[in-house]
């Protein structure tokens, strides 16, 4: 089955602990992202990728690193996690659009607490 | 800067009636992809439909459609026949294409869709 998976689903934990949240995709999908989605606000882009080492910011890197080591995973790093990134994080998928933009799928989202 | 603007945080329709909900965007490029998304209870993410801004014609799914007034900037979603299972929170996004790249998605706020049996 094609899919996008995040691990883990559900974590809380303490400021300033350094935590990775997984994404692995199964589609060959050159493109991948991780987004934050914060109530009132939408979703937001932190970082993406469109190929293996090639990675940039997106609209809210702060805080955050990623990797792209392997075309199917793309973690997120929290070095030292703050209260102020207690959200809903989606990892997202895609084709690099050539000559369009390919639709972006979404993994199931990982919800994060910080105390 | 591309900007997405859903103007109406919550909505409710009752079932089997039509619901429009309401999306504008801001961009001076001429060519884009403009998406909507369903995010149910269960908080995954469900591409709706999809519509490509150089194609004149409505894109249509099922129960789901369109209306496009790209001279407007303009990218509402009817949703006919309205079922309980359509309940969700729903997001507008945009993408730029730059022929044979692309730019990142950027997201409204939302609506909130409650169907009322």
């Amino acid at each position: 089955e094609a899919q996008v998976t995040q691990n883990p689903r559900y974590l809380i934990t303490v400021t300033g602990k350094k935590l990775t949240v997984t994404c692995s995709q199964n589609m060959n999908h050159e493109y991948m992202s991780w987004y934050r989605q914060d109530p009132g606000l939408g979703l937001r882009q932190i970082y993406y990728s469109m190929n293996v080492e090639v990675t940039d910011k997106g609209d809210v890197p702060e805080g955050y690193k990623v990797s792209r080591k392997e075309k199917r995973n793309f973690p997120l790093i929290l070095e030292s996690p703050s209260p102020n990134q207690t959200s809903l994080y989606f990892c997202a998928s895609s084709l690099l659009g050539n000559p369009r933009p390919d639709t972006q799928y979404f993994g199931p989202g990982t919800r994060l607490t910080v105390l | 800067a591309q900007t997405v603007t859903q103007s109406q945080p919550e909505m409710s329709v009752q079932e089997a009636e039509t619901v429009t909900l309401s999306c504008t965007y801001d961009t001076s490029e001429n060519n884009y992809y403009l998406f909507w998304y369903k995010q149910p209870p269960s908080r995954q993410m469900i591409l709706v439909i999809r519509q490509e801004a150089y194609k004149q014609q409505n894109a249509t799914e099922n129960r789901f459609s369109v209306n496009f007034q790209k001279a407007a900037k303009s990218f509402s979603l009817k949703i006919s026949d309205s079922q309980l299972g359509d309940t969700a929170m729903y997001f507008c996004a945009f993408i730029l294409n730059y022929g044979g790249s692309q730019g990142n998605l950027i997201f409204g706020k939302g609506t909130k869709l409650s169907v009322k049996p």
